[in-house]
């Protein structure tokens, strides 16, 4: 059984573009998380998607959204790039909130 | 709000020394907690977990007891390998209002050297 996959691998963009990272969950997983690793800081909870509702965010500014579709895959949008953006993305998925979360291999943004 | 500490690294031990590392969470109510390891370059992998207090998680040698009255979820190995090399992240899932939370620790990270 397939994993969670998140796309691209790496992605360079620069300063005050937008980036989009894709994720797919486990099948039969609805929930989706999002979390940021920049360096040296842990992971940082951006965003949970369930049933395609946006159901907690973390303390991220609204340049950060996202959006899960009906196949539950997730789409994570970073506007107005800034150069702290740069950071290992990850995606996980859950069967529902309150069981336990497997990760993808996440995105690695660098922004320039 | 919900908070997870662990213990500062790096920590660098040799081949079949035995490992601890402390873990200690701040949560209303009774988590779920979570071990999981990333190795260089990858992702994060789901190492054990125990759901209720007195539970012990086990896995690969590794094993981690929900120790409510010390609200601690300590992970021990007893011999440790050089495979075992990575970071470390303590985590707990609590549930509130129907919002689920992972929040993680900061990570430790294991250097096991031959």
């Amino acid at each position: 059984e397939a994993g969670v996959t998140q796309s691209p691998t790496h992605l360079i963009k620069t300063r005050g573009q937008q980036a989009t990272l894709r994720c797919s969950p486990i099948s039969g997983h609805t929930s989706v998380y999002w979390y940021q690793q920049a360096l040296g800081l842990g992971l940082q909870f951006l965003l949970w998607y369930d049933e395609g509702e946006e159901r907690n965010r973390g303390n991220f500014p609204p340049r950060f959204s996202g959006r899960q579709f009906p196949n539950y895959s997730s789409e994570l949008n970073v506007n107005a790039l800034e150069l702290e953006d740069s950071a290992l993305y990850l995606c996980a998925s859950s069967l529902q909130g309150d069981t336990e979360a497997f990760f993808g291999q996440g995105t690695r943004l660098t922004v320039v | 709000g919900d908070s997870v500490t662990q213990m500062e690294g790096p920590v660098t031990l040799s081949e079949e020394a035995f490992l601890t590392i402390n873990c200690t969470y701040t949560a209303t109510g009774y988590p779920s907690l979570f071990w999981y390891v990333q190795y260089p370059g990858e992702g994060l992998q789901l190492l054990l977990k125990a759901t209720k207090a007195d539970d012990k998680g086990s896995n690969k040698g590794f094993e981690a007891t929900y120790r409510k009255e010390t609200t601690s979820f300590h992970l021990e190995k007893g011999s440790v390998q050089v495979s075992d090399s990575a970071v470390y992240f303590c985590a707990l899932l609590y549930s509130g209002a129907g919002s689920y939370q992972l929040t993680f620790g900061k990570g430790t990270k294991l250097s096991v050297i031959p």
